[in-house]
This record gives structure tokens, C-alpha cells and sequence, in this order.
């Protein structure tokens, strides 16, 4: 049957590539973000935040990256591993006494081949 | 390592029916939410509560749904009366202040 609902933006990798998603968000004001995971069936999963008093922030394997020039972040996986498939979402708390209450972006579907 | 739990993994009701989503937070976590997340759509913030009431609500979290947490343990949600538009998954999450740890949901389908 027919499937009704947004399509997600998607990035197929091969593993081993570095693979990087992008967000980007409208107000200016905002000052902290997080980039959560989702495995199928799962829910989502803390990866990496950064505030805006930085331009960039390294984990392990991954980087999120901050222009506040345009209000766009983006992540960065190195040596993307199959177990990196998911969606990836950018989200904002609301922050103050309102770090839990999140917006989500759309999402981007990861999809890494062997 | 500690995590939010969450059931029934699924759940299915007749449209029209009440339904309970039953969470347990992690137990030292002070803030409570409910997220919906419709099939292939982004998560949706529903609801936080914090010190045994509602903090921030959102336009979804209407007169049909409620919160409560009951115990010290557990926190419910609430669908007086579920509608066909209220299937979705419906995740639970708590935190200490700032990061958000979530449960692997409850999967509704209203029939």
C-alpha cells in the first residue's frame, strides 16, 4: 500500500567512510544543541552536544561541527561501522528549567554497507 | 547502567478505549517526559512534569491525556479515549537537569 508521512533525507555510506549529516535550525538565540541516534525500534539515544560559545566538539569518532553565522550544525562519524546505522536527529532544548523538552529535527537515515 | 524502562513494549486498543503507558525513569532523575513519535515522522515532545506536576505541556497534550506518577517509581500516561491518530510510539524519558535519557517505547496502534 501506499506509505503517507515525511520522507527523511538519507545518506548511504560504505563502511569505512566518513559520513556527515547536516541540521539546520532558525533561531538565532539558541544556544545549545544535541545530536540524539535512533536505532529501528529503539529510542533515541544521546550521541554529542556543544553550545554556542564553541565551533566544535570531538567524541569518540564523532565531531559536531557549529556555524552560527548560517544556524547549521553538522555531524561527523569517521570510519562509519554498520552499527552506525540509525536516524540521526538534531534536537534544541528549550533549556532553563526545560533542558528535557526537545525539538527534534526531521531526521536523516544513515545507512552504512559492508 | 542505569535506563528508563518502558511497557507494554506494544499495545494494542480499539479506538475509544483507555489506554495506560507505564515508565520507570532512572531513579535519582527529577524531570519526566512524554515523546510521541508517529510512523516515518520526527519525535514529538508531549509533556514534562517535575516535583508531582505538569511543567510544560504541548498543543497534542489535550484534554484526552494525563500524566501521574503514582509511587516513587512510576510514571503513566494516560489516553482517555484513544483516537486512530494516536498510534504512534510514545517514548518516556527522565533527566537530571540537562541530558535526556529515554526508554525504547511503547509502540500504540489504535484499530
Amino acid at each position: 500500500g501506499e506509505s503517507v508521512g515525511l520522507h527523511l533525507p538519507t545518506l548511504s555510506v560504505q563502511e569505512g567512510d566518513n559520513s556527515i549529516i547536516n541540521c539546520a535550525y532558525s533561531n538565532s538565540a539558541s544556544d545549545y544543541f544535541i545530536w540524539y541516534k535512533q536505532e529501528s525500534g529503539k529510542g533515541p539515544q544521546f550521541i554529542i552536544d556543544i553550545r554556542s560559545n564553541m565551533d566544535k566538539r570531538q567524541g569518540q569518532r564523532v565531531t559536531v561541527l557549529l556555524n552560527k553565522t548560517v544556524k547549521h550544525l553538522s555531524l561527523q562519524i569517521a570510519a562509519t561501522q554498520p552499527g552506525d546505522s540509525a536516524v540521526y536527529f538534531c534536537a534544541e532544548p528549550a533549556g532553563g528549567t526545560s533542558y528535557g523538552k526537545l525539538t527534534f529535527g526531521q531526521g536523516t537515515i544513515l545507512t552504512v554497507h559492508p | 547502567e542505569p535506563e528508563v524502562t518502558q511497557t507494554p513494549s506494544h499495545q494494542v486498543t480499539q479506538m475509544g478505549q483507555e489506554v495506560i503507558l507505564r515508565c520507570v525513569p532512572i531513579s535519582n532523575h527529577l524531570y519526566f517526559y512524554w515523546y510521541r513519535q508517529i510512523l516515518g515522522q520526527k519525535v514529538e515532545f508531549l509533556v514534562s512534569f517535575y516535583n508531582n506536576e505538569i511543567s510544560e505541556k504541548s498543543e497534542i497534550f489535550d484534554d484526552q491525556f494525563s500524566v501521574e506518577r503514582p509511587d516513587g517509581s512510576n510514571f503513566t500516561l494516560k489516553i482517555r479515549s484513544t483516537k486512530l491518530e494516536d498510534s504512534a510510539m510514545y517514548f518516556c524519558a527522565s533527566s537530571v537537569i540537562s541530558e535526556a535519557f529515554f526508554g525504547q517505547g511503547t509502540r500504540l496502534t489504535v484499530v
